[in-house]
This record gives C-alpha cells, sequence and structure tokens, in this order.
C-alpha cells in the first residue's frame, strides 16, 4: 500500500526559515514531488527529486532520503505569500500522473 | 501560452444525477489526469488518458468514466452522484505519461446534495 505522512498544520515567522517534512511508505518509488497550493487554487509544482540529496532552487530547498523513506522541504526568507498548503506527493511507477498524494502541511505565516 | 483549463468552476448537482466535467491541457501537452480532491485532503488519483485511452487508473469504481479527444481535452463523467463525491475535482496535463512535469489546472467544485 501507499502511506505519506506530513505534519497537518504549521506556523512561522515573517523572514525565518520552516521545514516541512514527510515520510512515505510506497510500493516502488520514482521520485518524489512537492507541490503549494494556496486555498482554492491549483497545486503549483515546486520540486522534483528522485535521487538523495539537496535540491536548492532560490528560496525552497527539498532533500531526499530514500533509505528513510523522508523527503523535506526547507522554505527560507518566508514571506506572507508563503502562506498556503504544501502537498508531498510520490510518483511510485514511471507514470507521473499516477502520483499518491500527502494530505498536505497548512503553513501560516505570522508577521 | 494557454495554461490548463476547466469547465465548469463549480457546479451544484442532486444525489442521483450525472456530471461532465471538461478540460483543456496545456499547449503542447497530450497526457491528461484526473484528481479529486475532497476538503482537507490530498488530491486522489482517478485516471489518465493517453492517445485517446485510459492508460492508469486508480481505486474509483465504474461510475467514475472518462474520455479524451484527438485535440487532447477529455472529460470525466460521474453518475449516480453521491454526498461523498462532493469535491474539488483537478485535472493534470504533461507531454507524455512519463514525464515529471504536470501542470494542474484550476478544478472544478462539486457540490452534490
Amino acid at each position: 500500500g501507499q502511506n505519506i505522512d506530513q505534519p497537518t498544520e504549521m506556523t512561522a515567522t515573517e523572514g525565518a526559515i520552516v521545514q516541512i517534512n514527510c515520510t512515505y511508505q510506497t510500493s516502488g518509488f520514482n521520485g518524489l514531488f512537492w507541490y503549494q497550493q494556496h486555498a482554492g487554487e491549483a497545486p503549483t509544482f515546486l520540486s522534483y527529486n528522485v535521487l538523495d540529496g539537496l535540491e536548492e532552487k532560490g528560496r525552497f530547498s527539498s532533500f531526499l532520503s530514500r533509505s528513510k523513506g523522508y523527503s523535506y522541504l526547507l522554505l527560507k526568507e518566508l514571506q506572507m505569500k508563503d502562506s498556503a498548503s504544501y502537498l508531498c506527493a510520490v510518483r511510485s511507477n514511471t507514470n507521473a500522473g499516477k502520483s499518491t498524494f500527502g494530505d498536505g502541511t497548512t503553513l501560516t505565516v505570522k508577521p | 501560452d494557454a495554461g490548463v483549463t476547466q469547465s465548469p468552476t463549480h457546479l451544484i448537482k442532486t444525489r442521483g444525477q450525472q456530471v461532465t466535467l471538461r478540460c483543456s491541457p496545456k499547449s503542447g501537452h497530450d497526457t491528461v489526469s484526473w484528481y479529486q480532491q475532497a476538503l482537507g485532503q490530498g488530491p486522489q488519483f482517478i485516471f489518465q488518458y493517453y492517445e485517446e485511452e485510459e492508460r492508469q487508473r486508480g481505486n474509483f469504481p465504474d461510475r467514475f468514466s472518462g474520455h479524451q479527444f484527438p485535440n487532447y481535452s477529455s472529460e470525466l463523467n460521474v453518475n449516480a452522484l453521491l454526498l461523498g463525491d462532493s469535491a474539488l475535482y483537478l485535472c493534470a496535463s504533461s507531454f507524455g505519461t512519463t514525464s515529471y512535469e504536470q501542470y494542474f489546472g484550476p478544478g472544478t467544485r462539486l457540490t452534490v446534495t
């Protein structure tokens, strides 16, 4: 079966750094996605990790450890607009469409 | 460059009715995946269409069916609606079934009363 766990909610202060964790147990692994979803809007792609290690993209970085079934999304220099839900999704085979999503972590950034 | 579009934006139906949702993929994309997102949950994969055929299917009953047209646009049909079908229905497009770059549309909010 597929199981993806993320914290339900997190709060952080503007300008700070926050780390959102994701653990997964899936039958097969072919990459891990992070998406950002503002309330009432579509998910937007943030990152894709298929190999172990840290991928940095501006203020956002994503880390993967396949042996531990673990990933995190690191957001630096938080801005109010970063308040959103962050979804972790695992691609269990080569078909990107058939990804299994976690329930998302709602991040609230406070002044 | 048009992104993924979906119609309608919102829809209210009565239990037992049937509904059709529509999706046009991003320009240059030929693959469409459909997801159901209940409130407070992550999207759940329904099925994917490529070359006008259903290629992958998630754990959804046969009441959920779809179609892809020669212009790559797609429809999602749900028969015999249940209250539990109330959700945001998302369409995502990509080029081919293996590309990791998947773009989501704004979704259709379906309410079943």
